[in-house]
């Protein structure tokens, strides 16, 4: 079945770089988008940016221009984010979610299960 | 930005009540609105796309209606699995915004 399978928590340093997986399968990796998007503790859902698996195209939030680096590597079927200069304020779970096909990239149909990050000192 | 305002922001039903969540946009998104379920430490759900057109394997009670700035989410008939917090996203433009969710307890 289709799954998002994302690696596991991480714990941070203020100033240090976190880069978090996102393993796909149960369909054609290059034929979907892949968003990121992370929910702080107790709070709302935040888009971070896109990245087409085809050609590694990356459009980012721009709240996160600089800092914000989404890879991907076709042979493995996997996405990687990261994210550097971390600050206590990133501390969230972050998700990679599919964007659902027929045209409808900006929808989100498949989620992870999510990376808690923690930055910390 | 798009800005996404839901209201309210938390309500209290019981089980087969009619529940409606509405979702404001700071500007015109025609249909390009949709929404999710998310249980504690669970990942949102995709509930409806594209303002009414309902995902597959969400039950038919689900239901959205709206286009523009106005956009709403109806549960016909509240049940024990549906309480939990809602999301509405606009898929507009980037970049993708999402209301602030509806916590939807049980009375």
């Amino acid at each position: 079945q289709v799954q998002l399978v994302q690696s596991g928590a991480e714990v941070k340093k203020p100033g240090a770089s976190v880069k978090v997986s996102c393993k796909a399968s149960g369909y054609t990796f290059t034929s979907y988008y892949m968003h990121w998007v992370r929910q702080a503790p107790g709070q709302g859902l935040e888009w971070m940016g896109i990245i087409n698996p085809s050609g590694g195209g990356t459009t980012y939030a721009q709240k996160f221009q600089g800092r914000v680096t989404m890879t991907r590597d076709t042979s493995t079927r996997t996405v990687y984010m990261e994210l550097s200069s971390l600050r206590s304020e990133d501390t969230a779970v972050y998700y990679c979610a599919r964007g659902r096909g027929d045209g409808y990239k900006y929808v989100f149909d498949i989620w992870g299960l999510g990376t808690m990050v923690t930055v910390s000192s | 930005d798009i800005q996404m305002t839901q209201s309210p922001s938390s309500l209290s039903a019981s089980v087969g009540d009619r529940v409606t969540i509405t979702c404001r946009a700071s500007q015109s998104i025609s249909n390009y609105l949709n929404w999710f379920q998310q249980k504690p430490g669970k990942a949102p759900k995709l509930l409806i796309y594209a303002a009414s057109s309902l995902q597959s394997g969400v039950p038919s009670r689900f239901s959205g209606s709206g286009s523009g700035t106005d956009l709403t989410l109806t549960i016909s008939s509240l049940q024990p699995e549906d309480f939990a917090t809602y999301y509405c996203q606009q898929s507009y433009s980037p970049p993708l915004t999402f209301g602030g969710g509806t916590k939807v307890e049980i009375k």
